[in-house]
């Protein structure tokens, strides 16, 4: 299995530009988060959503930023318009919720700087 | 200017030594806790769960306690290793699935 795939691993954008953060989830699994990391404030879950539906968005920071699921394979994060301090790691995590075994299997993440 | 973050506890042992990370969570609803590893560049990886209806479990070189009237999660790694360094999250799952992160302790393994 090849894991959490995320695109692109790095990203630099000029402030105003739109970002779209891509994720493919592992096969099979029924659930998909997205994390903002920064040293400022951590771990924080932005958005997770359950067989493609978006279950609790309350971690969205603002309406600049939107998250979708068209299908079980794919979601995006997107930035728009982008501002300097969204610059972070984001992460894309999975986990199947099928049985007791609930842990999330995270990407690699993206670098993205605003500048 | 002096930048302003989060002030991650951190913890230094030497080689060989045991560790313990301990972590305060904080919604009494929370039914499933998980420690995760995060090495430099990388996602947190899973490393131990433990379910609220249990006080301990172990795996391999490591034990999660859980007290559950204090809110308290502690993570024990037995004879700890340079290749042990990083940081060190728990994560609290709600029943109906949202799971959150504590801040994080930076382990680091002297040789």
């Amino acid at each position: 299995d090849a894991g959490v795939i995320q695109s692109p691993r790095h990203e630099v954008t000029e402030m105003g530009q739109e970002v779209t953060l891509r994720c493919k989830p592992i096969s099979g699994h029924n659930s998909l988060f997205w994390y903002r990391q920064t040293m400022m404030r951590g771990l924080e879950l932005l958005i997770y959503f359950n067989n493609n539906v978006p279950i609790d968005d309350s971690g969205m920071p603002e309406d600049r930023f939107s998250a979708k699921m068209p299908n079980a394979s794919f979601s995006t994060l997107k930035i728009q318009p982008s501002e300097p301090r969204d610059s972070a790691v984001y992460f894309c995590a999975s986990r199947s919720d099928r049985g007791s075994n609930e842990k999330l299997f995270f990407g690699s993440g993206t670098q993205l700087s605003v500048l | 200017g002096e930048s302003v973050g989060l002030h991650l506890p951190t913890l230094s042992v030497q080689e060989g030594d045991n560790s313990i990370i301990n972590c305060a969570y904080s919604n009494s609803a929370s039914d499933y806790f998980i420690w995760y590893k995060q090495e430099s560049g990388k996602g947190p990886q899973f490393i131990i769960d433990i379910r609220s209806n249990m006080d301990k479990r172990q795996g391999q070189r490591v034990t999660v306690l859980l007290n559950k009237t204090v809110k308290h999660l502690s993570l024990q790694i037995a004879a700890t290793q340079p290749g042990d360094s990083a940081v060190y999250f728990c994560a609290e799952n709600t029943r109906a699935g949202k799971s959150t992160f504590g801040d994080g302790t930076t382990l680091t393994v002297k040789p």
